[in-house]
């Protein structure tokens, strides 16, 4: 138990659905973080929010939409996707944004896209 | 740029074997600081270690050592006497230790330990 919570743990989506992705993190941290998880390649950094202000988004689609809320809660909105966005969605939490933070993941969000 | 690589995709050893899991990375950073992720069938990224830059002094931890050396760029991970619960993919990650996306990290692709009885 890492104390970052993903729901749901799989999701089956149409290329027309429009579906969200929910991260929650009860470890007091300030950061939260989208990675995104594809077969035979390296994590990708998608979305990084500092203090619910948004730090980083990493030439994401538009088709993928974050939302912070507050420093707790973390949302990715989904919206027409491609079948090539089928992947593992992680979502992190660090006390604060240095080069030097521990990343605490959840379990992640099996996506596929048909 | 930074880049992490990890040549090794697979490996399948025997229980009790020791393994070595092999990372070499680049950056132009004078600081920045390196890590150790395991991830198992679960899918959440557990941490293990993170050593920074200037301390090269290698660490044991249990059945786990890291040995970083910046003459080779690497940080190698060995599991001593293996067990079936390593069976996992552990990442090897940098991270720039200045400057304003020093929260960025580079991950490896990830090696596949498969440790069997």
């Amino acid at each position: 138990e890492t104390g970052v919570t993903q729901t749901p743990r799989h999701l089956v989506m149409g290329m027309t659905n429009k579906k969200s992705l929910k991260c929650e993190q009860h470890l007091g941290h300030n950061a939260m973080y989208w990675y995104k998880q594809s077969a035979k390649k390296p994590l990708e950094l998608m979305f990084v929010y500092s203090l619910e202000e948004r730090v980083e988004n990493n030439s994401v689609p538009s088709r993928f939409s974050p939302e912070c809320p507050n420093s707790s809660h973390l949302f990715l909105h989904l919206h027409t996707l491609q079948p090539e966005d089928s992947a593992l969605y992680l979502c992190a939490s660090s006390p604060g944004t240095g080069g030097n933070e521990k990343l605490f993941f959840g379990s992640g969000t099996q996506l596929s896209v048909l | 740029a930074q880049k992490v690589t990890q040549a090794q995709t697979e490996i399948s050893v025997v229980e009790k074997e020791d393994v070595t899991l092999d990372c070499v990375y680049e950056t132009r950073d004078t600081t920045y600081y390196l890590f150790w992720y395991k991830q198992p069938p679960s899918g959440e990224l557990v941490f293990l270690i993170r050593r920074n830059s200037f301390d090269e002094q290698n660490e044991i931890s249990g059945r786990y050592s890291w040995n970083f050396q910046k003459s080779t760029s690497s940080f190698n991970f060995t599991i001593t006497a293996s067990q079936v619960v390593d069976s996992a993919v552990y990442f090897c990650a940098l991270s720039g230790g200045s400057g304003g996306s020093n929260y960025k990290l580079t991950f490896g692709k990830g090696t596949l330990l498969t440790v069997n009885p």
